[in-house]
């Protein structure tokens, strides 16, 4: 595709499931970010991959949280046992190596229930 | 990371120009000055980026302070479409890398008919 593609768009789950957000990156961005946006916040940096390592994890809030990235490609974002405070759009850009420009998917809405 | 300042909030006529400061004085020499915009209901947005030396783009014009420690986001003739949250970061490259961008609360503009 063209562009950084996520999916599900829209998530509703219950409280204490796990949820398996997926985010596939422009062909050849080897660098990954997942963000996070609350309603009527900001936008909260969560973990960042180059290639299949991710070098900085430092905006997981919590073990609950975790992700991976195969082949350099597809990243998953997985949060155990949400809470109703997981609630939120999760983003997902890409980049090339050292790149400028971020691009941006529109994003999974999470809601907990 | 480098912090920067922006107001909350500003307002445009249609197709007036507009003016969006930001304040960086704790700009290192290798920050690069970015320029996103999240339009409601979607992903950022990548507008311009620069340097040291002023520069235009399709979308806007970047206006860098000569210190560097102050740039403005110019767009020539506002549009309704142009209505969003227009954030500014600063980010260095890194060396077989890209560091990540950490967005700030961004400046909401608004666009009036």
């Amino acid at each position: 595709g063209a562009g950084v593609s996520q999916s599900p768009s829209n998530k509703v789950t219950e409280k204490g499931k796990d949820v398996e957000l997926r985010c596939d990156p422009i062909s050849g961005h080897t660098a990954l970010y997942w963000y996070r946006q609350s309603l009527g916040q900001g936008l909260e940096f969560l973990i960042y991959f180059q290639g299949n390592s991710a070098p900085d994890k430092s905006g997981l809030p919590s073990d609950r949280f975790s992700a991976e990235r195969t082949g350099g490609s597809v990243s998953t974002l997985t949060i155990q046992r949400t809470q109703q405070e997981d609630s939120a759009v999760y983003l997902c850009a890409s980049s090339f190596s050292g790149g400028f420009v971020a691009f941006f998917g529109q994003g999974t809405r999470l809601t907990v229930v | 990371d480098a912090k920067t300042t922006q107001p909350n909030s500003m307002e445009s006529n249609e197709e007036e120009p507009v003016h969006l400061p930001c304040n960086h004085s704790t700009i290192s020499g290798t920050d690069y000055i970015h320029w996103y915009r999240q339009l409601p209901s979607q992903g950022p947005e990548y507008v311009i980026h620069g340097l040291t030396s002023n520069v235009n783009n399709r979308m806007a014009s970047l206006a860098i302070a000569e210190d560097r420690k102050s740039s403005t986001l110019i767009l020539h003739r506002a549009t309704l479409r142009d209505a969003a949250v227009y954030y500014c970061i600063l980010s260095s490259p890194t060396q077989g890398g890209s560091e990540k961008l950490v967005f700030g609360k961004g400046t909401k503009l608004t666009v009036n008919p």
